[in-house]
């Protein structure tokens, strides 16, 4: 079974210019997961979709972060524009639900800097 | 305070030893409970549920206390592979349609020693 597949998994930008990701999560998974992790912290939630549907996006920071989930497979996560605190990797998840004890899958992560 | 709480460590540990490792949560509406393992520049990769009434795993064994909001994972006999960061994870049930998502802690790292 191929897993949560990332792209790019790294980019340098410079601060204010744009960046987007991609992820597609494993066949069948109807929950996709967006992750920031920032250096020596746990990852942190910004979005997840069910289907193509966003269920929570309360930590996303709508105002330079956006995120969209086609046909309820790819998923892409763009930052517009980038400031020096968004260094960090960013995860996508996926799991076959929503809801209860399943296990998320993590890709390999895309990890970027911002100079 | 946060969600999800861990002592960030570092662990050092010789070979052979017995750790512990412990997580609280504050959200009583938590339904579900996980240990994850994330090795260096890794992602997480899930490496057991927890149990009301404990499980184990080998060399692993995780404990749940509701009452106290408390987690705890338990590693025998250390192994150099051991080393890496765990990370608690709560599944927090959001509202009545059943939505829920995921909370991490921040991590506790472990280092084995030869």
């Amino acid at each position: 079974e191929a897993g949560v597949a990332q792209s790019p998994r790294y980019k340098i930008i410079e601060k204010r210019q744009s960046v987007a990701f991609w992820c597609n999560p494993i066949s069948g998974h109807a929950t996709l997961y967006w992750y920031q992790q920032i250096l020596g912290q746990g990852p942190k939630l910004l979005i997840q979709f069910q289907n193509n549907g966003v269920v929570d996006d309360s930590q996303l920071p709508k105002d330079r972060f956006s995120a969209e989930r086609l046909k309820g497979v790819d998923s892409t996560l763009k930052i517009q524009p980038a400031k020096l605190e968004d260094s960090a990797v960013y995860l996508c998840a996926s799991s076959p639900r929503l809801a209860g004890a399943y296990e998320q899958y993590f890709g390999p992560g895309t990890r970027l800097t911002v100079t | 305070r946060k969600e999800v709480e861990q002592d960030p460590g570092p662990f050092n540990v010789p070979e052979g030893a017995t750790v512990a490792f412990n997580c609280t949560y504050s959200n009583s509406a938590s339904q579900s409970f996980f240990w994850y393992r994330q090795d260096c520049r890794k992602e997480p990769k899930l490496l057991m549920s927890v149990y009301s009434s404990g499980n184990e795993d080998g060399r692993f064994t995780a404990q749940l206390n509701r009452a106290s909001q408390y987690i705890s994972l338990l590693i025998r006999d250390s192994k150099l592979s051991d080393s890496a960061t765990y990370l608690c994870v709560v599944n927090i049930r959001l509202d009545e349609a059943g939505t829920y998502k995921y909370i991490f802690g921040t991590g506790t790292r472990l280092k084995v020693l030869a």
